[in-house]
């Protein structure tokens, strides 16, 4: 069974403050790494999906980077607003085109 | 286009009984991926799917679980004599390509499982 962590579990910040997360997963047999947000009551919906060391991929205020040798990668909210209010999961792919995913981390903003 | 369709959303079986949960991938979509979240947990890998095979199902429970996706229709996660400890939402997502690691999952919003 793969581990694939994220920190912290929780989170909660103010309205227009900057905010991070980390998702680590293994370093080796790296495929490919993604980001979901899961709003409460909704279905998770991609953010991103993550392929290539030093990737960084940016969707309006939110952007991701990744660490395909140390093993991590870290998600980025610039100008936090209440409706980024969600939890936010990565998955890492296996060589069978298999995903596993993380705990998530819950952010709530603050209004 | 309509997005993943899981049904039913909601289903209350005793123990002992057999729970049936449909998935319907995207349109054009031939890859299907099962996944359980129990309470306080996240999402827990059980089974990938290509239509009329089993590819992965090394996160489903050895027995009274069982998945196909045929060629024709929606694929189903089957599981026999429920007991308690199956109580969780099952979601089933899609995937047009076969390489994840070019394509996404689309989900559904999942079948909550509750056994009394």
């Amino acid at each position: 069974i793969l581990n694939v962590e994220q920190s912290p579990q929780s989170l909660h910040v103010q309205e227009g403050d900057s905010t991070n997360f980390t998702c680590s997963f293994p370093s080796s047999n790296f495929y490919a790494l993604h980001w979901y947000r899961w709003e409460t009551a909704k279905s998770p919906e991609a953010l991103f999906v993550m392929t290539l060391n030093g990737d960084e991929k940016k969707k309006g205020r939110i952007s991701a980077t990744l660490n395909t040798k140390e093993g991590y990668s870290y998600l980025y909210i610039k100008g936090s607003q209440p409706e980024d209010s969600a939890t936010y999961l990565c998955a890492f792919v296996t060589g069978a085109n298999n995903l596993f995913f993380g705990t998530g981390t819950r952010l709530t903003v603050i209004p | 286009n309509a997005g993943v369709m899981q049904n039913p959303r909601h289903l209350v079986r005793r123990r002992g009984q057999e729970a049936r949960l449909r998935c319907s991938p995207m349109k054009g979509h031939s890859h299907v991926y099962w996944y359980r979240q129990l309470p306080e947990e996240g999402l827990k890998f059980m089974v990938y799917l290509q239509k009329e095979n089993i590819i992965d199902e090394s996160g489903m429970p050895k027995e009274r679980f069982s998945a196909e996706f045929p060629k024709e229709g929606p694929s189903i996660l089957r599981i026999q004599q429920v007991v308690r400890g199956d109580s969780a939402a099952y979601f089933c997502a899609s995937s047009l390509t076969q390489r994840a690691n070019t394509g996404e999952l689309f989900f559904g919003e999942g079948s909550r499982l509750t056994v009394l």
